[in-house]
């Protein structure tokens, strides 16, 4: 299996642009999970699906962040509009629904200028 | 909600010297799990640990889940261990809640 895999690995844009950062979990796994991380604030989960619903989005900032989950093997978080603060690492994991055991993805790291 | 404390927030060895990480946690947990971020930001996976003893190499973590706690040795450091790194734990058996970290640099 490829792990997990997120795109795109690196992005900068500019303060009040759309920002769409994309995950695929490893197949069969039934949980997906977004996290940030910052220096002032570690790594936070933003919000969790299991079987592509979402099940806890109380880490999600603010309404500017929206994240789907549409089918099994595909993930979007979106920022709109993005603000310099939003400047993080965001990370996707998934797990399986029998074991607890998380996996990461590389991550994504966002710059908004 | 529940608090994931990691000491010490950094470290600094010489290669070959041994070390222990700690991770105290201030809830029961169903999942706890020892990572290592490396100067490349990659999030690895070292242990799946809620309770007991595993060795992986050089490396050995314990949980005692009934004391809330959770160590991670490293023996015979090598520069390549530098990074930090974090226990996560999960109080409900979903959601993986993130120490502070340890930031380890080891020195040739």
């Amino acid at each position: 299996d490829a792990g997990v895999i997120q795109s795109p690995r690196h992005e900068v844009t500019e303060m009040g642009q759309e920002v769409t950062l994309r995950c695929k979990p490893i197949s069969g796994h039934d949980y997906l999970f977004w996290y940030r991380q910052t220096m002032m604030r570690g790594l936070e989960l933003l919000i969790y699906f299991n079987n592509n619903v979402p099940i806890d989005d109380s880490g999600m900032p603010e309404d500017r962040f929206s994240a789907k989950m549409p089918n099994a093997s595909f993930s979007t978080l979106k920022i709109q509009p993005s603000e310099p603060r939003d400047s993080a690492v965001y990370f996707c994991a998934s797990r399986g629904n029998r074991g607890w055991e998380a996996f990461f993805g590389q991550g994504t790291r966002l710059t908004v200028v | 909600g529940i608090q994931v404390e990691q000491s010490p927030p950094d470290l600094i060895l010489q290669e070959g010297a041994n070390s222990t990480l700690r991770c105290n946690f201030s809830d029961s947990v169903n999942n706890l799990q020892w990572f290592h971020q490396n100067p490349w930001g990659q999030l690895i996976n070292l242990f799946y640990i809620p309770s007991g003893t595993k060795q992986n190499g050089r490396l050995s973590a314990t949980t005692v889940a009934t004391e809330r706690y959770s160590l991670l040795y490293i023996s015979s450091s090598q520069t390549t261990d530098s990074g930090v790194y974090f226990c996560a734990v999960a109080p409900y058996g979903d959601k993986l809640i993130f120490g502070t970290g340890t930031r380890l640099q080891v020195f040739p």
